[in-house]
């Protein structure tokens, strides 16, 4: 019964790929999110959807589409992978706006 | 703008020492404030929060006051484990989002 769960665990592809992690949620939240840790742990946020709604649009390259087809699933597509994108993603939900669950991350390796 | 500035680690303690990790935010309101975890090869968990000034949240040994007049939320503990080792993060919340410090990661020696 995991609250918050995220595909792949770990994904290694090369340069010039396009990829997708998947994200689902069971806690019934109307907000989910998109964010990216790098090498160094810090956390940025990507993305929010509030019932399939795109509330937060954070400075990331348009290459990063979020796919919400309902308000337990926000999926993370990138086109063209880069170097640059190698990181720890997190897929996160919440029903008050401040209180987030996380995922335990996809750690993605662009070769 | 809101912003959250927390201890820059790692932070380095021998098995039942006490530890304090500062944590200081700059907000236009009074916003509810957080204490995440992030053991290794995990995501992040809430350890504790507060709502309000003065409200003291407090979770496995780990306790954190919320200061209005000093705008911080340090996170204390009496004597940790080297099961704490982690990375902690003060987050705050801020137009339906969190803020977030940079993360302060913490060793604990046996």
């Amino acid at each position: 019964d995991t609250a918050v769960s995220q595909t792949p665990k770990y994904l290694v592809t090369q340069m010039g790929n396009d990829k997708s992690i998947k994200c689902e949620q069971n806690l019934g939240h109307d907000t989910m999110y998109w964010y990216k840790q790098d090498s160094k742990k810090f956390l940025k946020i990507m993305f929010s959807y509030n019932n399939k709604e795109l509330i937060i649009n954070e400075t990331v390259p348009n290459r990063f589409s979020p796919k919400s087809p309902d308000k337990a699933h926000l999926n993370l597509h990138i086109n063209s992978l880069e170097l640059g994108d190698s990181a720890v993603y997190f897929c996160a939900s919440s029903q008050v706006p401040n209180e987030q669950f996380f995922g335990p991350g996809t750690r993605l390796t662009v070769l | 703008g809101d912003s959250v500035t927390q201890m820059e680690g790692p932070v380095t303690l021998s098995e039942e020492a006490f530890l304090t990790i500062n944590c200081t935010y700059t907000a236009t309101g009074y916003p509810s404030l957080f204490w995440y975890v992030q053991y290794p090869g995990e995501g992040l968990q809430l350890l504790l929060k507060a709502t309000k000034a003065d409200d003291k949240g407090s979770n496995k040994g780990f306790e954190a006051t919320y200061r209005k007049e000093t705008t911080s939320f340090h996170l204390e503990k009496g004597s940790v484990q080297v099961s704490d080792s982690a990375v902690y993060f003060c987050a705050m919340d801020s137009n339906y989002q969190l803020i977030w410090g940079a993360g302060t990661k913490l060793i604990i020696k046996p």
